[in-house]
């Protein structure tokens, strides 16, 4: 059954303090990782999309790596507008078509 | 342009009823889909459409009915609302159903049924 676990469930940073969040994986067959932000009350907002192994993508302080089993959503010197919920999902082969799989996310807290 | 629009934001039902969901996109998408998201719980894939006239079940779709008329719209019907169906919803859609998936999601509604 495919899989996508996101730790940790929460981590609280002071602004400037980087980190990284996780993203694992088990699917049949890779078609795409993905990123998405999601504040409270609203829709999630796309970030990233990542699609073999060694890959690399920045956007301001976030840049998302992907290797065969996960994916590391790195955040460096964090500002408090960083502070939302980011998930991880997949999309593979055998899926059903445009189904993506999402994990649980990360709640991220940035102080200032 | 005001891409992906749900209509209510906030509704309550009682055991039994029925309502749709509104969800409309002015992106001329022809891919677009329902999720729900439930506490503790990854986004869940409801019913799709990869174009009007087609649709598709997705991973959780006992208990709704969608149709594609148009481009533009998706609506979701709860035929008869079950306690279990609480959650907020979420209408995403992308250019196509090929890659990649950068899906453009809606603000959401979020059901209560009691």
């Amino acid at each position: 059954e495919d899989q996508v676990t996101q730790s940790p469930e929460a981590l609280r940073l002071q602004e400037g303090e980087s980190s990284s969040l996780n993203c694992s994986y088990t699917v049949s067959g890779l078609r795409g990782l993905f990123w998405y932000r999601q504040d409270p009350g609203k829709g999630p907002e796309f970030l990233f999309t990542l699609y073999s192994a060694g890959e690399e993508k920045e956007k301001e302080r976030l840049k998302a790596t992907l290797t065969k089993k996960e994916s590391f959503l790195h955040i460096t010197a964090p500002k408090p507008e960083d502070s939302a919920t980011y998930l991880c999902a997949v999309r593979d082969y055998g899926g059903s078509q445009g189904n993506l799989i999402f994990g649980k996310g990360t709640k991220l807290s940035v102080k200032p | 342009n005001a891409g992906v629009t749900q209509t209510p934001k906030f509704q309550v039902l009682k055991t039994g009823q029925s309502m749709t969901l509104q969800c409309a996109q002015d992106m001329n998408h022809e891919y677009m889909s329902w999720y729900r998201q439930d506490p503790g719980m990854g986004l869940r894939l409801i019913h799709y459409s990869v174009g009007a006239g087609i649709t598709d079940q997705g991973e959780v779709p006992n208990g709704y009915n969608v149709s594609r008329s148009t481009t533009e719209d998706f609506p979701l019907r709860l035929l008869s609302a079950a306690p279990s169906q609480t959650s907020v919803y979420f209408c995403a859609s992308n250019p196509n159903e090929a890659d990649p998936i950068r899906y453009t999601f809606g603000s959401g509604t979020r059901l209560t049924v009691v």
